[in-house]
């Protein structure tokens, strides 16, 4: 069976200092990997989306940036971090073709003080 | 472009009382949809879907759901409500091909004994 893993679980970092979270998938190949955020009592907010290695799509200007180094890895970075980045963010992954549904890893609560 | 409206913000509903959570979609075809619910502090866990076929459609822990093309609706129920389904609930529609789910803003759901 697919697993999705995300780490860490709980972040606290300075602001100005740099980020990187990672989410790694297990148990299927090729998945379309998603990167959402939710900000405190908000909806969820889609970032980056990627359908394959080195493809990444951006939905919103920020100040982060995501890779995917390997076919079931991607990361969320960032080099300098403001206190609007502070959320909980969740990674997510599909399978493209004849399935639609997402599935969401546990979440990162990053809070930037 | 698909989008979704849930416009309930916040329910609360007592203990062994029905549920109804709704979800308008906007799509020009027929959609994909689907209702998550998030736990506070954890990732989101698929409820159940509809691609094509019977308009009512079961999901886990209970619910149920029902495909209404005319009104564009895809609303979320549930017999009698326990503890334990106080969390937030996501409705979402996709499209065809690899694009990403598009979310609705959420529903809280709070259960008074």
């Amino acid at each position: 069976s697919q697993t999705i893993h995300q780490w860490p679980a709980t972040l606290v970092q300075p602001v100005g200092s740099p980020l990187s979270l990672e989410c790694t998938v297990e148990g299927t190949s090729n998945p379309n990997l998603y990167w959402y955020r939710q900000a405190a009592g908000r909806g969820l907010q889609l970032l980056f989306y990627s359908v394959g290695i080195g493809q990444i799509s951006s939905e919103v200007p920020q100040n982060l940036s995501a890779s995917r180094p390997q076919d079931r890895q991607f990361i969320l970075s960032s080099k300098k971090l403001l206190l609007s980045d502070s959320g909980f963010y969740l990674c997510a992954w599909s399978v493209g073709t004849g399935q639609y549904e997402q599935y969401f890893g546990p979440g990162t609560r990053l809070t930037v003080t | 472009a698909q989008s979704v409206t849930q416009p309930d913000i916040h329910i609360t509903v007592s203990e062994g009382a029905s549920l109804e959570l709704r979800c308008n979609y906007s799509y020009g075809a027929t959609p994909y949809l689907f209702w998550y619910v998030q736990s506070p502090g954890q990732g989101l866990q698929l409820l159940l879907k509809y691609f094509s076929g019977d308009t009512l459609v079961q999901g886990i822990k209970g619910f149920e759901a029902e495909f209404k093309r005319s009104q564009s609706s895809f609303n979320l129920r549930k017999p009698s409500v326990h503890w334990s389904d106080a969390a937030e609930y996501f409705c979402a529609v996709g499209a065809r091909g690899n694009t990403p789910l598009v979310f609705g803003k959420g529903t809280r759901l709070s259960v008074i004994a």
